[in-house]
């Protein structure tokens, strides 16, 4: 079945530093791609998404481009800020799987100042 | 302002007791979900209804409840049948069920702890 499998965290930085959150999937067609941002004590919330192949989301500073050869969606900033401290969550939705959000486990952030 | 709403934020229960979880949208969705998120862990989805008076089993349906009697409206109930039901509890909406296209909506959530 569908799987999203994202980098262990938790993920240490400093301030203004590059951040790369790696995600993979496997899916049997051709899912959309999402990356939700969780902040501490809160519900998720989308961070942006992808479609189709080749598309890039971004949203705040961070980006993420579909990559069907290497099925990835890797998140990245490059200038992290303090603020940026959460949990992200690599996600996709097709129609081979009934059109249910898989989530992968996440990967917390923590960003020092 | 359209969004989720999920009530109590923070719930005690003891155990052997049923306890119901509330959330409404007003963001006219069709597609209700819950999810259930343990420490360190990604979520789980527990049901989800795509129009009202109609839902499904999600991967940890045993021993919870729903309902979908009004499109605003996705209660859960967690049952004493549930074994371990101390954790966070999420709820969110998409337009639709039958798109791949559509991101999900979150309410705050609901932490329950079982005494």
């Amino acid at each position: 079945g569908d799987s999203v499998t994202q980098m262990e965290g938790p993920v240490t930085l400093s301030e203004e530093a590059f951040l790369t959150i790696n995600c993979t999937y496997t899916a049997t067609g051709y899912p959309s791609l999402f990356w939700y941002v969780q902040y501490p004590g809160e519900g998720l919330q989308l961070l942006l998404k992808a479609t189709k192949a080749d598309d890039k989301g971004s949203n705040k500073g961070f980006e993420a481009t579909y990559r069907k050869e290497t099925t990835s969606f890797h998140l990245e900033k490059g200038s992290v800020q303090v603020s940026d401290s959460a949990v992200y969550f690599c996600a996709l939705s097709e129609a081979a799987g009934g059109f249910k959000t898989i989530f992968g486990a996440g990967t917390r952030l923590f960003v020092k100042a | 302002d359209g969004g989720i709403t999920q009530s109590p934020k923070y719930l005690f229960r003891k155990e052997g007791q049923n306890v119901t979880l509330s959330c409404e949208q007003n963001l006219n969705h069709d597609a209700m979900y819950w999810y259930r998120q343990d420490p360190g862990q990604g979520l789980r989805l527990i049901y989800y209804s795509q129009i009202v008076n109609d839902f499904q089993k999600g991967d940890i349906a045993e021993g919870y409840s729903v309902s979908r009697e009004k499109k605003e409206s996705f209660p859960l109930t967690v049952t004493s049948a549930q074994k371990n039901p101390t954790a966070f509890y999420l709820c969110a909406s998409s337009r639709s069920a039958s798109s791949s296209y559509n991101e999900q909506f979150f309410g705050p959530g609901t932490r329950l702890t079982v005494l």
